[in-house]
Parts: C-alpha cells; structure tokens; sequence
C-alpha cells in the first residue's frame, strides 16, 4: 500500500509559468516531508522540506504548501525554466523512524522555452 | 567532495542469475541506505545500515536478497537468483548520522542508481 500519493504523473508548463505538484498522505505520525529533484542520469537530491508545524516554506522559486488538517502538501515551481525539468519526489517520514522515507510515484516535469 | 557512488549503472541478467550492486556512501557518512524504484513506480525503502549494522531492512523483499556493508564502509546488495520483477533502478543513499538538527529531518545524499533488467 503506497503511503504517499503523488500526481500528476507528468506535467508540461511554459517558460515563465506555474508548476504545481501535490501529495497526499494517510498516516499522521509523518511529520517531516522533503522534496527530491532528479535530473536525467543522477540521483534525487534534497530540493525543499518542510515540517507539519508551518504552512509554507519557501526558497527562492520553490515553494512548499502544507495542509495539515487535510494530510495534503504541494510543491509550487515560480516562474519554471527549462532547467527546471526532472523528475521531482515527494516524500515522508515520522519521529520514530526519521531515516526511512516514503516517497510518491514522481512527476516528470518538462518545462517548456 | 565526492558524492556516494553506485556500481554498475547497469547491469543486464537473466532469470536465475546473480547480480551483485555495490555502492560507496559518501566519506564518514555512518547511514546507508539502499532503495529500489520498479518503472513509473515510487521509489521504495529497502533497508538501512547504521555503520556495518543493519538498523532496518524492513523494505527487503524477500530472501533472495542480502544486504552487507564490510566495515562500515561500502555496502553491496546481491539478488540471487534473479527474477523478472527485480527490475528496476536501485539507489543506495547515505547521511551523516546525527538525529535529527533541531527535530528536522536528516538530508540522504542519492547515488545516480544501477539500472537493472531481468530477462
């Protein structure tokens, strides 16, 4: 059974325009949730995190968006580049076990000159 | 500094066969991980070393598959013997150590993957 659950799957958006990824999760004990960044041929790696206690953080163009009470978060992508296309991971973890992730599907994300 | 290296970057078997992964952590890192993405799927927790100790391998799927980090350095991961739903990229993972720095969840530096296929 998937813990997180990511969406869209793949997503188009212009140069200039809004990428939004959103993640849904059932267990409540998850209260740390980082999004991964991967680019063809490497790794993920840590983009933004956030935890239950704020509703947004935000770094430059990334923003994170938390909805406590409805176990949603969403990663908003400010005025996309083209360098920003790769395949982006929500995940999750809890307290008692923070070194095991739970990570959603993915969203490859192209974005468009 | 260098990052946490994985190999092979891939790796072609076929049913039955063995297959031996290895990957090298980043330097004084004392967390390795080891995670598995089968195709459009999410990627999926495997275990977990705490030095040369195994913390978790609750994500193992089954014996087929064994785990070891020699002196807490490198680890490898060996499927034996290989089926078709093997497929798929593993990634292996690492991170310093430490709880977590103020209650925040610890950063896991990703290996670009070996890219297995089971025919």
């Amino acid at each position: 059974q998937q813990q997180v659950k990511q969406s869209p799957q793949s997503l188009i958006v212009q140069k200039g325009g809004i990428s939004i990824i959103n993640c849904a999760y059932e267990n409540t004990a998850f209260d740390y949730f980082p999004w991964y960044q991967q680019f063809p041929g490497k790794g993920p790696a840590l983009l933004i995190a956030i935890r239950p206690d704020v509703s947004e953080k935000k770094e430059g163009r990334f923003t994170i968006s938390f909805n406590k009470s409805a176990k949603q978060f969403s990663l908003h992508i400010m005025d996309s580049q083209p360098g920003d296309s790769a395949t982006y991971f929500c995940a999750a973890s809890m307290v008692q076990n923070f070194n095991k992730f739970y990570f959603g599907s993915g969203t490859k994300l192209n974005v468009k000159p | 500094e260098a990052g946490v290296t994985q190999f092979p970057s891939h790796s072609v078997i076929e049913k039955g066969q063995t297959v031996t992964l290895r990957c090298d952590p980043i330097s004084g890192h004392d967390n390795l991980y080891w995670y598995r993405r089968v195709m459009g799927k999410e990627i999926k927790f495997l275990l977990h070393f705490v030095k040369e100790s195994k913390q978790d391998e609750s994500g193992m799927p089954n014996n087929r598959f064994l785990a070891e980090r020699t002196g807490g350095t490198y680890s490898t991961l060996k499927v034996q013997p290989a089926e078709l739903e093997d497929s798929g990229v593993y990634f292996c993972a690492s991170s310093q150590g430490s709880s977590p720095a103020g209650g925040f969840g610890e950063t896991q530096y990703f290996g670009p993957g070996t890219r297995l296929l089971v025919l």
